[in-house]
């Protein structure tokens, strides 16, 4: 089993409509990456989080330490929000390198 | 800030050949991590190293693979008598140390494909 699990694999959403992808952990971890991939590789870092709730524009990550989930929330998708989103673990006392779940490869139809 | 840069963009070889990448993370940044990223996967962690100490090697990191951070600034990445298994997406990325959980910046990494 995967330190970092993420569900779902691949989604498909129409244009407008609410996407959550969810994130379980089985590490003890510093905090937590929510990371956006576009094709061609290069990777943006979205969120870090260690508790509760951030927001960025259209963007929601939460996460609940004592159940060792977190989900990103995309409001009002659009096609522009097309690519891999990828959750990392930053494990402690490991010089808080990167644990990886397999990312979810979301499609926005317009 | 000119951001984490990684170069080359893509590397094409023959199998057999020796490749060497190189990294150049955020100036004030003393931790320098590589990660590895195999096509529909997530990434996997490498190395990493805190100013030029490179202080963990992931089982990844068979004999043919070596880092280097000889100043603590750049990095270098060289895989030696490749194979077709090392075509991947190799991945650099960078963090301060002060304070707390500080965030890693990723470079757009190298594409290395083996024929």
């Amino acid at each position: 089993k995967n330190e970092v699990e993420q569900s779902p694999q691949n989604l498909t959403a129409q244009e407008g409509e609410f996407i959550t992808i969810n994130c379980s952990y089985s590490v003890g971890i510093s905090a937590l990456h929510w990371l956006q991939q576009h094709p061609g590789g290069g990777i943006v870092s979205l969120f870090m989080l260690s508790s509760g709730k951030k927001k960025h524009g259209r963007l929601i990550a939460t996460i609940n330490i004592q159940e060792k989930h977190s989900s990103l929330h995309i409001t009002a998708s659009h096609p522009r929000d097309s690519a891999v989103y990828i959750c990392a673990a930053m494990i402690k006392a490991a010089g808080n390198k990167l644990t990886f779940g397999g990312g979810t490869r979301v499609l926005v139809k317009p | 800030d000119t951001g984490v840069s990684q170069d080359p963009r893509h590397k094409i070889t023959k199998r057999g050949q020796n490749v060497t990448f190189r990294c150049d993370p955020i100036s004030e940044h003393n931790r320098l991590y590589w990660y590895r990223q195999t096509l529909g996967q997530g990434p996997e962690f490498l190395t990493y190293f805190q100013n030029e100490a490179q202080l963990e090697k992931s089982r990844l990191l068979s004999d043919r693979f070596s880092a280097e951070r000889p100043k603590g600034s750049f990095s270098t990445l060289e895989i030696q008598r490749t194979e077709q298994g090392d075509s991947a997406m190799y991945l650099c990325a960078s963090s301060s140390t002060g304070g707390s959980n500080q965030p890693q910046h990723f470079g757009d990494g190298t594409r290395l494909s083996i024929l």
